[in-house]
């Protein structure tokens, strides 16, 4: 069973780091992408970078890029989303998902969110 | 990047009606479009993958089609369980976009 499983819920201060994961098992992790995507309160779905574990070839939306990094470890089958210096309009709910390729891509299984809280 | 525009942004209906939802690309996607279903609480959840593929599992009553810049999905026969948000997903650019989300209230 393909299962996305993401860290718990933090509560921060503005300006400290933090790094929530996403651990991926059930199915060959390097193979397939993983995406993060963002979810103010009471807002929509934001899509905010991609990366492919086999090689770690990582794509950001610019609305992200420089605000947050994704990276992953093979060895745990596990993709990291990091803010070196937290704000508080990083509040949200972050979902961890999984690209796959069929005739075009489309995000297949989630992890259940995590929730962040900076304040 | 591709701006992706849902219409309308919420909708109320009743059991039983037949509902559409449109996503408009700002650039031809190609067939590169996929629907989500959100409900409280929960992770989005996939029911309709490039453009017109049903996601294993989910109910028939939901349906999509589309191609180039505009794309739509019907669900056929609202059931209760179907009141939730909406949004669709271009993968066509190296950058994914979503769109707004269309909410579907019970009338």
């Amino acid at each position: 069973e393909v299962q996305l499983v993401q860290s718990g819920a933090e509560v921060k201060k503005p300006g400290e780091p933090l790094n929530i994961s996403c651990h991926g098992s059930g199915y060959n992790f390097v193979a397939f992408w993983i995406a993060w995507v963002r979810q103010k309160p009471g807002k929509g779905l934001e899509w905010m970078g991609i990366i492919y574990p086999g090689d770690s070839h990582t794509t950001y939306s610019p609305s992200f890029q420089g605000q947050v990094s994704i990276s992953v470890d093979k060895s745990t089958s596990t993709a990291n989303l990091r803010w070196s210096g937290l704000k508080a309009s990083d509040t949200a709910m972050y979902y961890c998902a999984r690209g796959t390729r069929g005739t075009t891509y489309y995000l297949d299984y989630w992890g259940q969110g995590t929730l962040v809280t900076v304040s | 990047d591709i701006q992706m525009t849902q219409s309308p942004s919420s909708l109320s209906a009743s059991v039983g009606d037949r509902v559409t939802i449109t996503c408009r690309a700002s650039q031809s996607i190609g067939r590169s479009l996929n629907w989500y279903q959100e409900r409280p609480g929960k992770a989005p959840k996939l029911l309709i993958y490039s453009t017109f593929n049903l996601e294993s599992g989910v109910p028939s009553r939901f349906s999509g089609s589309g191609s180039g810049t505009d794309f739509t999905l019907t669900i056929s026969g609202l059931q209760p369980e179907d009141f939730s948000t909406y949004y669709c997903l271009q993968t066509y650019s190296s950058v994914w976009t979503f769109g707004q989300g269309t909410k579907v209230e019970i009338k």
